[in-house]
């Protein structure tokens, strides 16, 4: 089954942690997104990468990173710096770029305290 | 700044009966356009993409698109309650590198 996968589902830790969240791909696309999705809002871009050990800053990048080390990972780690780091967080992955079409995983939902 | 707007709902449509989602963008160079639905607690699932004006079919599903008038639209016939949902727009830019953007989705319910 092609799919894309995320873990864990949830994931809680306490303020000043770094964390780090997995998503792996099958489908054999070069590129994968992170975003962030807050309760009635929108998702907001992260981090992409549309090519092994090549990646660019999304829209929020401040107190996020990420690796692109193999073509089917792309790890997200959140820092102690990001302000406020609960959130539901979505990875995905299309084809190509930006014009081809995304597939989600299933989500970490992130609760610090 | 570009953007993605839809009106957030909730929209709330008799089972059986057609639900139209709207959804304007800000880019009028704009050519790829995606909804996705989300259900509560889980993540965006692709239901349709478009990338030429006029209408596209896909089962129950139809995407219009008119780059005039810088808007998409998502019609389901035959709506069921399975089909409540929040509906996501995403619009890209002009060229393959432009990011995606999502709209902040439109809350639809299926009354029985």
């Amino acid at each position: 089954d092609g799919g894309i996968t995320q873990s864990p589902k949830y994931l809680f830790r306490k303020e000043g942690q770094n964390v780090t969240l997995s998503c792996e791909q099958n489908l054999n696309h070069d590129a994968m997104y992170w975003y962030r999705q807050d309760p009635g809002q929108g998702l907001r871009l992260i981090y992409y990468s549309q090519i092994v050990n090549d990646f660019q800053k999304g829209d929020i990048a401040e107190g996020y990173s990420v690796s692109r080390e193999k073509k089917e990972s792309f790890p997200l780690t959140v820092t102690s710096a990001q302000k406020n780091p609960t959130a539901f967080y979505l990875c995905a992955s299309s084809l190509k770029d930006f014009s081809y079409e995304q597939y989600f995983g299933p989500g970490t939902r992130l609760t610090v305290t | 700044q570009k953007e993605v707007e839809q009106n957030s709902g909730p929209l709330s449509v008799p089972e059986g009966a057609i639900a139209s989602l709207n959804c304007t963008y800000s880019d009028r160079g704009s050519q790829s356009f995606f909804w996705y639905r989300q259900y509560s607690g889980k993540s965006p699932e692709l239901i349709m993409s478009i990338y030429s004006n006029g209408d596209k079919e896909d089962g129950r599903f139809t995407a219009q698109l008119n780059k005039a008038s810088q808007y998409v639209s998502l019609l389901i016939r035959d709506s069921q309650p399975s089909d409540s949902a929040t509906y996501l727009c995403a619009v890209n830019g002009e060229s393959s590198a432009s990011k995606i953007i999502f709209g902040s989705g439109t809350r639809l319910s299926i009354r029985p």
